[in-house]
Parts: structure tokens; sequence; C-alpha cells
């Protein structure tokens, strides 16, 4: 299995543009979760879905932000607009069980 | 969810056992202890986990005390591609992981 794989690797994108980042789970795996590691905030869980129906997404931060969970095998991550406090490592990981959590590569967004 | 006391860094020589401490006083009975470990520039990687008793897998083996209020994780031998941050993480089996800042862990030649 190739494992998590996220795409794109690198975005770089200028304030106010949208953005969206996507993420394939390992299969099998029925929990996806999104997370966002800053400097600053270290890393944060931002919304995971279970069954592809989301279950908690009180870490959003704010409407700028949606995920989408359209399938087993696809998820994505949207921000629009962007800001530059949104730059950070953005994760996604999926699990077969609940907590024991196969992370991606991450998807490194700088907002300009 | 439980808090973890974790030191920020520790140095261990190559070929040696990596033994990483964390505190977790507040534990409750049905919560778990999870360790996670960071590689530079990479996504967090699960270790191994445990309720109450010792456990052991290919990568580490995880011992926790008989009041549960703390445990290690023990890597046996470590090497260079050990050098990461590690996570001790006390959540329940449906809680969600909250990383703290973890135990910077270098490995020496």
């Amino acid at each position: 299995d190739a494992g998590v794989i996220q795409s794109p690797r690198h975005e770089v994108t200028e304030m106010g543009q949208e953005v969206t980042l996507r993420c394939k789970p390992i299969s099998g795996h029925n929990s996806l979760f999104w997370y966002r590691q800053t400097m600053m905030r270290g890393l944060e869980l931002l919304i995971y879905f279970n069954n592809n129906v989301p279950i908690d997404d009180s870490g959003m931060p704010e409407d700028r932000f949606s995920a989408k969970m359209p399938n087993a095998s696809f998820s994505t991550l949207k921000i629009q607009p962007s800001e530059p406090r949104d730059s950070a490592v953005y994760f996604c990981a999926s699990s077969p069980v609940y907590n024991e959590q196969f992370f991606g590569p991450g998807t490194r967004l700088t907002v300009l | 969810d439980a808090k973890t006391t974790q030191p920020p860094s520790m140095d261990c020589a190559e070929g040696r056992a990596a033994n990483l401490p964390c505190n977790h006083s507040t534990i409750s009975g049905n919560e778990y202890v999870y360790w996670y470990r960071q590689i530079h520039s990479q996504g967090p990687q699960y270790i191994i986990h445990g309720l109450k008793n010792n456990e052991t897998n290919e990568m580490a083996s995880l011992i926790i005390t008989e009041d549960r209020k703390s445990s290690t994780l023990i890597l046996p031998h470590a090497t260079l591609r050990d050098t990461a941050v590690y996570y001790c993480i006390v959540t329940g089996s449906q809680g969600n992981l909250i990383f703290g800042k973890g135990t910077k862990l270098s490995v020496k030649p």
C-alpha cells in the first residue's frame, strides 16, 4: 500500500485565493483526520470523518475552512479565502482503529 | 483529556537504549497511553499504545507503572534514524489525539 497520499506537497498562493488540499486515505481505513501544524500552535486536529461522515469539526478555525469526504477514497480541505495566517503544514491521516492513525507526508501551504 | 509531561529534549548514544519518560498523573481508568513520533519534515508515526499492561512491538516497548501515573517508551537499540520528536498522548479509545510539545530525542554517533 502506498500509504496516505496528499496533494499538492507544496502550495504557494496569494491572500484571498481559494486553496484546495487533497487526501487519499489508505484503502480499508474508515476514519480520516485533517490536522494543521505550525510552530506557534503545534499539531492541531481540524476535523475527522468516520465512514465518510464528519463527526467532529470543532477544530476548524472558522467558516473559511471546509472539508468534504465524498467517498471512502478521497477527501478535500478547502480554504476560501486564504489568509497569511493559514500558512502551515496540513496533514491528513487515516485509521482502521480510531487512534492508530497513519499520517500522510503533509502539504506545506504558504499564503503570501 | 488528561495532560502529559515530557522532558523537552534528550540525547542518546547510537546503539544504546533510549528511555523516554512521560508523566500522566491525572489519567483516568479508561484512558490509553499512545506514543507517536515525528521525524523532521514528515508526518507523525504511530509507535505503540497501552492501557495497563506493558506492551512490545517491533518498534518499541511501553512500560506503564502499576498506578498508571507514568510510563516509559523504550527504543532498545537506538539508531540515527530514531532522531525525532516523541509525543506521549493520553486519551480514551474514541478520544482525540492532542499533541503536546513532546520530547526531542537526538541520537548521536
